[in-house]
């Protein structure tokens, strides 16, 4: 079993709709959790850290379920800019160590 | 203020060929890590150093690989007889172990394409 696992998609989402997905981590003792965003053919970039009790930025929320190993991610009203691969990131509970899932493709579409 | 700089930033090489590939990371940072991306296995960590020491190399795939930080604004990543399957985009980050946030910033990658 995988580390981190995310659902590749893609999610075709229309424009102003909302779309959420999960990530699932095996490691129970995993401290600090993240979301990423890749652009095509760019590096990532950190779009939020995901707090115990849930945090927004903006369109984003992103949510920890610490009992059943997953954490969330959803859009709220896509724009077309929103397109890219979502990364979901888990450090370790010893170390730096991060490791990452191999990403959910989102497409916003007109 | 300079991100990570990787170069370079595309290389075709052909198979047996040495590769180096190098990273300047961003000033003030201690951690240094070096990840690897291809369409079917994603982002795998080949190594991290921590002030400039070898943490866990794990993830490098096996001898013909070896990475080196011989100061804290340097470090190669170097493939030796390269083959077709390291084809991939390779990824330098670095980060402050002690950072809160956790915040890994990237290079803009390697793409290296072994013929």
């Amino acid at each position: 079993r995988k580390e981190v696992e995310q659902d590749p998609g893609p999610f075709n989402v229309p424009e102003g709709a909302t779309v959420a997905f999960n990530c699932t981590y095996s490691n129970s003792a995993s401290q600090s959790f993240f979301w990423y965003r890749q652009d095509c053919r760019k590096e990532p970039k950190l779009l939020m850290s995901v707090y115990s009790s849930g945090n927004e930025d903006g369109r984003f929320t992103a949510q920890l379920n610490r009992a059943s190993q997953y954490i969330s991610l959803l859009i709220r009203d896509s724009k077309l800019s929103d397109s890219a691969t979502y990364l979901c990131v888990v450090r370790s509970a010893a170390g730096n160590k991060l490791t990452f899932g191999g990403g959910t493709r989102v497409l916003v579409k007109p | 203020d300079a991100g990570v700089i990787q170069s370079p930033r595309h290389e075709v090489t052909e198979m047996g060929q040495e590769v180096t590939l190098r990273c300047k990371p961003i000033s003030g940072h201690n951690s240094l890590f070096w990840y690897r991306q291809t369409m079917m296995r994603g982002l795998e960590l080949l190594i991290y150093f921590n002030n400039n020491v070898p943490i866990d190399d794990s993830g490098m795939p096996e001898d013909r690989f070896s990475a080196k930080m011989p100061n804290a604004s340097f470090s190669t990543l170097k493939i030796q007889p390269s083959e077709p399957r390291d084809s991939a985009v390779y990824f330098c980050a670095s980060s402050l172990s002690s950072g809160v946030t956790g915040e890994l910033f990237f290079g803009e990658g390697s793409r290296l394409t072994v013929l």
